[in-house]
């Protein structure tokens, strides 16, 4: 069974500093892994996707297949990457069917 | 270009009832997933629509159901309402589903059952 583990729920850091966001997973076979991020009052949205290999608002990912791990990074966070972010995956070739982590939390203060 | 829409935007019913929910994609966009997000559980799948066909269903009961029109519209039901379908239910679209489309979610339906 696919599952996408992210363990930390909430996680604050102040504007400037780098934030990483975890996500880790367990899937049989080559997934496809994404970001979601949900601003306040916002609608879900894509961030960025690793078969793009993009960096989109700062935030970059790197797909890690020996530690199944798919971390999402910024270098100096802004107080408007403060959301909440998913990490999901879907098998590859099909984007139909994602299975979201459950989400962190992310406050970035002044 | 208009959004993805989902009517109706709060629904509170009884257990026992029936529920539909509607979703309006982007124009242009064929294939619509559906998703229930309850703080226990999360997100989770629950089926995607492609030309008015099911393609992929996820780990839900036979209560909940859907549909695509042909104008790619969809709507799922879900019967004999138990107190645990409580939550929000999100639709998305895609051009076709691919991994390369993008998925747009709809502001999603607060159902909630008493």
């Amino acid at each position: 069974a696919q599952r996408v583990t992210q363990p930390e729920k909430l996680l604050s850091v102040f504007k400037g500093a780098p934030v990483e966001l975890k996500c880790n997973y367990s899937y049989s076979g080559s997934p496809e892994l994404f970001w979601y991020v949900q601003y306040s009052r916002q609608r879900l949205q894509l961030l960025l996707r690793h078969i793009s290999r993009e960096s989109i608002k700062g935030f970059t990912a790197d797909l890690n297949k020996g530690e199944t791990s798919f971390h999402l990074k910024k270098p100096f966070a802004q107080e408007e990457d403060s959301a909440m972010y998913y990490c999901a995956l879907t098998s590859a070739g099909s984007a139909r069917q994602l299975t979201f982590g459950s989400g962190t939390q992310l406050t970035v203060l002044p | 270009k208009a959004g993805v829409t989902q009517t109706p935007r709060y629904l509170i019913k009884t257990r026992g009832q029936q529920v539909t929910l509607s979703c309006s994609p982007i124009s242009g966009h064929r294939s619509v997933s559906w998703y229930q997000q309850t703080p226990g559980q999360g997100l989770q799948f629950l089926f995607e629509y492609f030309s008015e066909t099911q393609r992929n269903k996820g780990n839900f009961p036979g209560r909940f159901s859907g549909r695509q029109f042909s104008n790619s519209r969809s709507e799922m039901n879900v019967s004999t309402l138990e107190l645990g379908d409580s939550a929000l239910y999100l639709c998305a679209s895609s051009l076709e589903g691919h991994v390369t489309d993008t998925q747009y979610f709809g502001p999603g339906t607060r159902l909630t059952v008493l």
